[in-house]
């Protein structure tokens, strides 16, 4: 069974800091994907990124990096020099090959503070 | 503007009455999905329709019915509900239930059950 654990429920940061939020799965596939989504106060889940399985290699977008660690089983995302705007609920997620269904975390929520 | 779009974005209901929620989607997707998202706790799958077809129920009480009348529109019909049922409901579409692409996710309806 798929299983995604967010341990942090509310971080607080200063505007410009840099914010981690760590993410822990466990799956019994070899191949499987992994996601981060945003939920800012509006309330939709807003993609961020998706990465499968055999690509370890991290990855960044402007402010937003990954960090994918198949050997401790995490999905690591990062928010450097972070901004109001970023404050929301960020929630990652797992589907299994063959199967999108996805299976979240509880999510981390994020106060950035002016 | 996600391609997902819920109405009402807010809803107010008594435990005996009756409504529905809406989903619509516009991206072409041939599956779409219930979640419920109630406070400190992860999403929870209600529902999974692909091709018009209810392909997963989740243990959900009778109290909640989807519709799905064609692969754009998806409903949940509520009636004497409880205020435990009280969350935000998210619909979300993907481009099939196999292929682990993600979903895309409306805005949600915030229900209160009074």
């Amino acid at each position: 069974a798929q299983k995604v654990t967010q341990a942090q429920t509310e971080i607080s940061v200063v505007e410009k800091e840099d914010v981690t939020l760590d993410c822990v799965y466990e799956t019994r596939d070899t191949t499987y994907y992994l996601f981060w989504y945003k939920q800012p106060p509006s309330g939709e889940l807003v993609f961020l990124i998706r990465r499968n399985s055999f690509d370890e290699q991290n990855e960044i977008s402007g402010r937003y990096s990954w960090n994918f660690q198949k050997s401790t089983s995490s999905f690591n995302f990062t928010i450097t020099a972070s901004q109001v705007v970023d404050s929301a609920v960020y929630f990652c997620a797992l589907s299994e090959h063959g199967n999108n269904r996805l299976a979240f975390g509880k999510g981390n929520q994020v106060v950035v503070i002016p | 503007e996600t391609g997902v779009t819920q109405t009402p974005r807010h809803l107010v209901m008594g435990m005996t009455n009756k409504k529905s929620l809406k989903c619509e989607q516009h991206l072409g997707h041939n599956a779409m999905y219930w979640y419920k998202q109630s406070a400190k706790k992860p999403l929870e799958l209600m529902f999974v329709y692909s091709l018009e077809e209810r392909v997963e129920n989740n243990s959900v009480p009778s109290r909640f019915s989807p519709e799905c009348p064609n692969s754009s529109h998806l409903f949940l019909h509520l009636h004497t509900l409880q205020p435990e049922d009280s969350a935000l409901y998210l619909c979300a579409s993907s481009q099939d239930i196999w292929i682990s692409s993600g979903y895309t996710f409306g805005s949600g309806t915030r229900l209160t059950v009074v």
